[in-house]
């Protein structure tokens, strides 16, 4: 069974800062995709990474795949409060379009 | 583009009764996924549907079920409501099957089960 770990779930950084989120998942898999969550609010596409190597930036965060490790990262340069939010990876296979997402990191970003 | 589509916004329901949830998808998209977030846990994938067949189903009990009409849009139904049942249902769409189609969900609506 497909399992997706996230970790931290919860995140406390200073504006300014780097961090790291980390998402392991158990078997092989087509894609992984980030996505954010504000309170009360639906999920927002951030990245879609579908081959071991895969980088894609956008602003402060840069998500990374490595498949052969089943890791993935996002990685958040320079802090700013907008940043606030949870942010949650899935794990998805080409055959049956079910995507497993991880528990999430509720990340504060503070002044 | 409009976007995902879900009504209601919230829906109160007492244990024992049956709940229904729309999701309209983006148009032409023709997959729909229905996702439970209880609080305090993560999303779980409840059903998939496409072409107006129900294609996958999430660890949930038979009495979480659902349609796909002509329209692509869905229904959601969830009978003799149980307390744990009180969560966020999230819908999303994407354009087909397989494939990197990404999923793009909805605003979610707020089952609360008294």
């Amino acid at each position: 069974e497909l399992k997706v770990e996230q970790n931290p779930l919860f995140l406390s950084m200073q504006e300014g800062k780097n961090y790291t989120i980390y998402c392991n998942y158990s078997t092989t898999s087509d894609r992984l995709y980030w996505y954010r969550q504000d309170p009360g609010k639906s999920l927002e596409s951030l990245f879609v990474l579908l081959s071991n190597g895969a980088v894609k930036q956008e602003g402060r965060l840069m998500a990374s795949l490595d498949t052969k490790a089943r890791l993935s990262t996002l990685h958040i340069t320079a802090a700013v409060h907008d940043l606030s939010a949870t942010y949650f990876c899935a794990v998805g296979r080409w055959n049956n379009n079910d995507m497993r997402f991880g528990a999430g990191t509720r990340l504060t970003v503070k002044p | 583009e409009a976007g995902v589509t879900q009504s209601p916004t919230h829906l109160i329901k007492t244990r024992g009764q049956q709940a229904t949830l729309r999701c309209s998808p983006i148009s032409g998209h023709t997959s729909v996924y229905w996702y439970q977030q209880a609080l305090g846990l993560g999303l779980q994938f409840l059903l998939w549907y496409d072409e107006g067949e129900e294609r996958n189903r999430g660890n949930f009990p038979p009495r979480f079920s659902g349609r796909q009409f002509p329209n692509y849009s869905s229904e959601l139904n969830v009978n003799a409501l149980e307390l744990e049942d009180s969560a966020l249902y999230l819908c999303a769409s994407s354009k087909g099957m397989g494939g990197s189609y990404e999923q793009y969900f909805g605003p979610g609506t707020r089952l609360t089960v008294t």
